[in-house]
């Protein structure tokens, strides 16, 4: 099994662009989320989701969206891209939620610049 | 707010020494706790976990203790060895909810 994986590894963004963070898991988990990161800071919950066709709002949802069309993928979108979302963006996944006692499993990262 | 993060806590270490990080936790209603690992360029990598019905749990060097008196939760590294550099992150999940909440983390520096 791959995991969770990740593309792209890096991008460099103007303000006011878009683009899609692509995560995929093959370990059929139902669950999976998005965090950011920023220096020296703990990670901080985006969105997430509970099975394909659910998603929900984490911590700091603001200037994203998301969608799960399937059980596999999860793709994060920045629709107008600001310096503030500048950070490392990471994608996990656990079979059931946390007040199941799961683990959750992280995909390598994107860093995400936005200039 | 407190511009803290770029200065992470940092424990510093000799190689063969036992390393004690310690963590805070928020949410008295938590009942599941993680903790994390995450070398520098790389993704979180779970270490071991702990429900709140233990108060100690052990794995392959590293034993995870709970107070939930205080809501403290430590993590023990017993023969620090150099690869054990990373920053080390505890997590909560609140219980009742299907998210966990993070730790901002502590840097471990193990010097040969």
């Amino acid at each position: 099994n791959a995991g969770v994986t990740q593309t792209p590894k890096f991008r460099i963004l103007k303000i006011g662009q878009s683009m899609t963070l692509q995560c995929t898991q093959d370990m059929n988990h139902n669950y999976m989320y998005w965090y950011r990161q920023d220096p020296g800071m703990g990670l901080k919950l985006i969105y997430y989701s509970v099975g394909a066709g659910i998603t929900d709002k984490g911590e700091v949802p603001n200037g994203y969206n998301v969608s799960r069309s399937t059980t596999e993928d999860f793709p994060l979108r920045l629709e107008l891209a600001a310096p503030s979302q500048t950070s490392v963006y990471f994608c996990a996944s656990s079979y059931a939620g946390s007040s199941s006692y799961n683990e959750q499993f992280f995909g390598p990262g994107t860093r995400l610049t936005v200039l | 707010g407190e511009s803290v993060g770029l200065h992470l806590p940092t424990l510093s270490v000799q190689e063969g020494d036992n390393s004690i990080i310690n963590c805070a936790y928020s949410n008295s209603a938590s009942d599941y706790f993680i903790w994390y690992k995450q070398e520098s360029g790389k993704g979180p990598q779970f270490i071991i976990d702990i429900r709140s019905n233990m108060d100690k749990r052990q794995g392959q060097r590293v034993t995870v203790l709970l107070n939930k008196t205080v809501k403290h939760l430590s993590l023990q590294i017993a023969a620090t060895q150099p690869g054990d550099s990373a920053v080390y992150f505890c997590a909560e999940n609140g219980s009742g909810y299907s998210t966990l909440t993070f730790g901002k983390g502590t840097m471990l520096l193990v010097s040969p």
